[in-house]
């Protein structure tokens, strides 16, 4: 079956614009989770989704960045007035609806966004 | 605050022998899970294995096995009989199973070179 997939998978923008990150998840996963993977680092939490809502966006660095996922499926993660701090890979990863104990959180390929 | 640390930012390992790769976490919560995911130079995050806090016996999974030290709150993992193909990013994470988000929190990675 298909992965979780992301688009583009390389952005290049420049300082001031808007640009959009599409993750689509593996079909049937209710969770879906974006993270943001700077150069070095690990993957750092940004937003969790249960279903269509936002069920935990305190990753988000400031109100520039806003995510959604209108129908429970596909989610866009919108970036605001582009700084080039925002360079960085950005993962979007889904799992099954949660339970208690093991969750295994699928990733996508990741988009990298480059902000000149 | 939960954190993971991971001391060692490369390790080498020549082929057909076993690697510890260190992982220690910090919770005040009594229930989490832990995650070892593998990076390779293509980016995707690929999941590992997986150890509850209340799983009895160390996770194992092929090659892969996890030395789970809970009073010493640390999770390495082990790699036998390794491959070049393992060369790649390896990232520790850890979930709160508590309740409200189920984010995982990573460590910064260790680089591991398989040398032929």
């Amino acid at each position: 079956g298909a992965g979780v997939s992301q688009t583009p998978s390389n952005k290049v923008t420049e300082k001031g614009k808007y640009v959009e990150l599409r993750c689509d998840p593996i079909s049937g996963h209710t969770a879906l989770y974006w993270y943001r993977q700077s150069l070095g680092q690990g993957p750092e939490f940004l937003i969790y989704f249960q279903g269509t809502g936002a069920a935990d966006d305190s990753g988000l660095p400031n109100d520039r960045f806003f995510a959604v996922r209108p129908e429970g499926s596909v989610s866009t993660l919108k970036i605001q007035r582009t700084e080039r701090g925002d360079s960085a890979v950005y993962l979007c990863a889904s799992s099954p609806q949660w339970a208690e104990g093991y969750n295994e959180q699928f990733f996508g390929p990741g988009t990298r966004l480059t902000v000149l | 605050a939960q954190k993971i640390t991971q001391t060692q930012p490369g390790m080498f390992v020549q082929e057909k022998e076993a690697v510890t790769l260190d992982c220690t976490y910090d919770t005040s919560d009594p229930s989490y899970g832990l995650f070892w995911y593998k990076q390779p130079s293509s980016g995707e995050m690929i999941f590992l294995i997986y150890q509850g806090s209340y799983d009895q016996q160390n996770a194992t999974e092929g090659r892969y096995s996890l030395n789970f030290q809970k009073a010493r709150k640390s999770a390495n993992l082990v790699i036998s009989a390794s491959q070049l193909g393992d060369s790649a990013m390896y990232f520790c994470a850890m979930r709160d199973s508590g309740a409200g988000s189920y984010q995982l929190t990573f460590g910064k990675g260790t680089k591991l070179s398989v040398i032929p």
